[in-house]
C-alpha cells in the first residue's frame, strides 16, 4: 500500500541554521512528490513538487527538495532558516490513476532566535 | 489568498444544531476535495468530487453529508454530530481528478467545535 512517512514529529532549529526535514514513501511507481507548509490556523500552502527530470527541486520561500528514488525519500532542506518558517510540514505523494495525494503524518518545526 | 475560500472560519455548534461549511473556488477547477484536520491525526480525506459527481466517499458517517451544485462550489452539511467530530475541516480542488502533476490549492479551513 502507498504510504508516507515523516520520521521526525517535530524539529527545533535555530534562527540561521540550515534545515533538512525528512520524507520516506512507499510507491511502486514514479511517484508525484509534494511539501506543503501550514501555519497555525491556516490552510497547506504548497511549497513545491517533483514529477520528473532533475531530481533536486526549488520551491518557494527559499526551500528545495531532492527526490532519491534508491532512498525512497523527498527531503526537504532550506540552507538559512528563518523565525517565519516556524510551522508544520506535510509531504505528500500522488497514488494512483487519478494521483490522489496521500499525505504524511506531519513535522512541526520550531525555530529558536 | 490562495484562491479557494471557506466560510465560516469559526462554527460553535451544539450536537443537536444542524449546520453547513462552504467552499468556493474560481480558479477552474473542476476536482475538490474534503479534508478532515484533527489534532495529532493525520489529514483525513472525507469526500471527492470531480465535475460535480462524487467519487470518493472515505467510509464517512451520514451525519456529514456533502454537496456540490457546481465546480466551483463545495458544501458540508452538518447535523447530529459528536465532540469528537471537532476538527478543522479543509477544502481543496485541483484542476481535475486526474492532474497527476497539479498538487491540490487548500482553503484556510473552518475550524468546528462542537459543544
Amino acid at each position: 500500500a502507498q504510504s508516507v512517512t515523516q520520521p521526525d514529529i517535530h524539529i527545533t532549529v535555530s534562527e540561521g541554521a540550515s534545515l533538512e526535514l525528512r520524507c520516506n514513501y512507499s510507491y511502486g511507481a514514479t511517484p508525484y512528490l509534494f511539501w506543503y507548509v501550514q501555519s497555525p490556523g491556516q490552510g497547506l500552502q504548497l511549497l513545491l513538487k517533483y514529477f520528473s527530470g532533475d531530481t533536486l527541486v526549488q520551491g518557494i520561500k527559499g526551500f528545495e527538495a531532492e527526490f532519491k528514488r534508491s532512498q525512497s525519500s523527498f527531503n526537504l532542506r532550506k540552507p538559512s532558516v528563518h523565525w517565519s518558517d516556524a510551522a508544520e510540514y506535510f509531504c505528500a505523494v500522488g497514488t494512483g490513476n487519478t494521483g490522489k495525494l496521500i499525505f504524511g503524518q506531519g513535522t512541526t518545526l520550531q525555530v529558536k532566535p | 489568498e490562495t484562491g479557494v475560500t471557506q466560510t465560516p472560519r469559526h462554527l460553535v455548534m451544539g450536537m443537536t444544531n444542524k449546520k453547513s461549511l462552504k467552499c468556493e473556488q474560481h480558479l477552474g477547477h473542476n476536482a475538490m476535495y474534503w479534508y478532515k484536520q484533527s489534532a495529532k491525526k493525520p489529514l483525513e480525506l472525507m469526500f471527492v468530487y470531480n465535475f460535480k459527481e462524487q467519487t470518493e466517499n472515505n467510509s464517512v458517517p451520514s451525519r456529514f453529508s456533502p454537496e456540490c451544485p457546481n465546480s466551483s462550489h463545495l458544501f458540508l452539511h452538518l447535523h447530529t454530530l459528536q465532540p469528537e467530530d471537532s476538527a478543522l475541516y479543509l477544502c481543496a480542488s485541483r484542476l481535475g481528478q486526474d492532474s497527476r502533476r497539479d498538487g491540490y490549492t487548500f482553503g484556510s479551513g473552518t475550524r468546528l467545535t462542537v459543544v
